[in-house]
């Protein structure tokens, strides 16, 4: 496919359990992000990886949240112990480079729903 | 601090008529902005990009425009249609060739 790839596209858990969400980005895209969106809210910028650069984890919530990327392909966000407050639609995008003049390209999200 | 504004939540156009949303900034400094649309369940997709040093962009129906002096993008939807109705996102670097920042959005509800 063409476009960036979520997955799982809902995700219902447990308070307290760990879970994976995964990003397949536009290939060739070096530049790849991660937001939050609760319900009815903005983006909310979690992390993004350039290249093989150090990835910008500024706005990581908790040390509970941690992400990988494997070169410049599949990325995957992982939460541990989730908490009621980390349910929301998890966006991933991918960009040609991470400067403000490259449009992003999003997934569709993966919507969490913490029980 | 720094911060970005969407004019209202939610805004109501009647079909036809010309839609005008704005994005205003304090304390940036930004070299490029942004504007994207999003569906309800869909994450955004783009729609056009701005530079500072440029004062108005066109695509089909929409145009952008940029005040570095005001701070403030307008975006404009021309001949606006029911299938215009989405939520738009405005999205800038704070200080210029950085990351994106993005707004909180505005519902715009085009009424036929």
């Amino acid at each position: 496919g063409a476009g960036v790839s979520q997955s799982p596209s809902n995700k219902v858990t447990e308070k307290g359990k760990d879970v994976e969400l995964r990003c397949d980005p536009i290939s060739g895209h070096t530049a790849l992000y991660w937001y939050r969106q609760r319900l009815g809210q903005g983006l909310e910028f979690l992390i993004y990886f350039q290249g093989n650069s150090a990835p910008d984890k500024s706005g990581l919530p908790s040390d509970r949240f941690s992400a990988e990327r494997t070169g410049e392909s599949v990325s995957t966000l992982t939460i541990q112990r989730t908490q009621q407050e980390d349910s929301a639609v998890y966006l991933c995008a991918s960009s040609l480079g991470h400067k403000g003049n490259q449009p992003q390209h999003f997934g569709d999200g993966t919507r969490l729903s913490i029980l | 601090s720094q911060k970005i504004e969407q004019n209202s939540e939610a805004l109501n156009i009647q079909e036809g008529k010309t839609a005008t949303l704005t994005c205003n900034y304090t304390n940036y400094s930004p070299a490029y902005l942004q504007w994207y649309r999003q569906d309800p369940g869909r994450g955004p997709v783009f729609l056009l990009l701005i530079r500072e040093n440029e004062k108005e962009k066109r695509k089909e129906r929409l145009k952008v425009t940029f005040d570095t002096t005001l701070k403030q993008s307008l975006f404009h939807i021309t001949a606006s249609q029911p299938a215009d109705s989405a939520t738009y996102l405005c999205a800038l670097d704070m200080f210029g060739n950085e990351k994106l920042t993005f707004g909180t959005g505005t519902r715009l509800t085009i009424i036929p």
